[in-house]
């Protein structure tokens, strides 16, 4: 069955500390990996996916099908980053969401 | 992207009772669901809307419990039957666009809690 995983209810950061949001997956086949980002007081929002393989906001993801993992990465946290992050699996025209990560950036 | 509206975005019900909630986007749509997020925790997919059929329902939901429409593209409904306390939560409807790179899209939600 599938399952996204991510295993950290809260990580609080300073800002300018290196942030990275853990996510595991488990799917019989070959999912397409999201990142999507709650702002306080604002709706879900897409931050990237595995295969644009890009940068947003200083973010990045990689996609590691070895370990089943797609680990959110961002070298210097800014305040402005503090929100709800979720790591979303998508196959077979469903996705699918992990707990989700609250990430505080302390000043 | 796209403006995906929902109703109400809030309301405060007695147990016993049904709500309706309504989600119309402004685009075309290829996909739409709706979501529940029960404070504190993820986002459980309820049922996958099918335009003029009946609605794909996910383990542990039921339609006599979670009646949805969808009569065109854009336009669904959800309705919760019979609520109790169990049922307060954050009710999402999401789509993805047609001609889009095939991501979710996420209306504000509806904050349903049931006394």
């Amino acid at each position: 069955a599938q399952r996204v995983t991510q295993p950290e209810k809260l990580l609080s950061v300073f800002k300018g500390a290196p942030v990275e949001l853990k996510c595991n997956y488990s799917y019989s086949g070959s999912p397409e990996l999201f990142w999507y980002v709650q702002y306080s007081r604002q709706r879900l929002q897409l931050l990237l996916r595995h295969i644009s393989r890009e940068s947003i906001k200083g973010f990045t993801a990689d996609l590691n099908k070895g370990e089943t993992s797609f680990h959110l990465k961002k070298p210097f946290a800014q305040e402005e980053d503090s929100a709800m992050y979720y790591c979303a699996l998508s196959g077979r025209n469903k996705f699918y969401f992990g707990s989700g990560t609250k990430l505080n950036v302390k000043p | 992207s796209a403006v995906i509206s929902q109703k109400p975005s809030r309301d405060i019900c007695q147990r016993g009772t049904s709500l309706t909630i309504q989600c119309q986007v402004d685009s075309q749509v290829t996909m739409m669901f709706w979501y529940r997020q029960q404070p504190g925790q993820s986002l459980t997919l309820i049922a996958t809307a099918n335009q003029g059929s009946e609605a794909t329902y996910e383990s542990g939901f039921v339609i006599d419990k979670f009646p949805i429409s969808r009569p065109n593209l854009t336009f669904s409904t959800l309705t919760v039957s019979n609520m109790s306390p169990e049922d307060s939560s954050i009710y999402l409807c999401s789509v993805v666009l047609a001609g889009g790179g095939g991501e979710l899209f996420f209306g504000e939600g509806s904050r349903l809690t049931v006394l």
